[in-house]
């Protein structure tokens, strides 16, 4: 089975910090992506990467910024982190190649509360 | 530009009856759709997909969703609830974003949150 894990469940920060979240995924996917979700507003795309340090804007990505190192790992990374990033962070990965029937596979989220 | 909408925010059925998760999409190619189930403190779940093949797509858990492109629907369906049903559940539609290097558009819906009475 595939599996995503995301580095914490819950995480409480300052306003101001730096924050990581990491992910990393077992089944040598080529593309990872990172997520919010907020409720009434679904999920919705930060950033995504199809290939080790390559990487694209979704369609929130300010405020954010991404890192891909080696290719079963994904991280996101909020450089100063502001209360209005308290949300839930979903990562996930799929396949490359005909991307249009690709499923993509989550993690279990991290919940960022910035206080 | 592609768009999901999910006609209710809340359903709530009881145990053993028809459920119904109603979902429409805009896109402007043949997109790929997608139901997601995603249950409390959990991450999503694939329960089905639709691919340009068949227009019933079956999927996990018992459902079931047609894909109507007259109507630009694409609902989920299930014939008896469960109490395990109770979840919440993402409508997505994917195409290929006109930028980017084999990149798409995976856009989801706001969520219909299932309630299952007993």
């Amino acid at each position: 089975d595939v599996k995503v894990t995301q580095s914490s469940r819950y995480l409480v920060k300052r306003t101001g910090e730096k924050v990581f979240l990491e992910c990393v995924q077992d089944m040598d996917h080529e593309n990872m992506f990172w997520y919010r979700q907020d409720p009434g507003l679904g999920l919705r795309l930060i950033y995504f990467s199809y290939d080790v340090k390559m990487k694209e804007k979704g369609d929130i990505p300010e405020g954010y910024s991404v890192s891909r190192e080696k290719k079963e790992r994904f991280s996101l990374i909020l450089e100063s982190a502001s209360t209005n990033q308290t949300s839930m962070y979903l990562c996930a990965s799929s396949v490359a190649g005909t991307v249009l029937v690709n499923e993509q596979y989550f993690g279990p989220g991290t919940r960022l509360t910035v206080t | 530009a592609q768009s999901v909408t999910q006609l209710d925010s809340h359903v709530s059925v009881s145990e053993g009856t028809p459920v119904l998760l109603r979902c429409n999409y805009s896109s402007s190619y043949s997109p790929s759709l997608f139901w997601y189930v995603q249950h409390p403190n959990k991450g999503l779940q694939l329960l089905l997909k639709y691919t340009s093949a068949a227009t019933l797509v079956k999927g996990i858990n018992g459902f079931e969703a047609e894909f109507k492109k007259s109507e630009t629907s694409f609902h989920l369906t299930k014939p008896s609830a469960h109490m395990s049903d109770a979840a919440e559940y993402f409508c997505v539609v994917s195409e290929v974003r006109n930028s980017g290097a084999g990149s798409y558009q995976l856009t989801f819906g706001k969520g219909t949150k299932l309630s299952v009475i007993p």
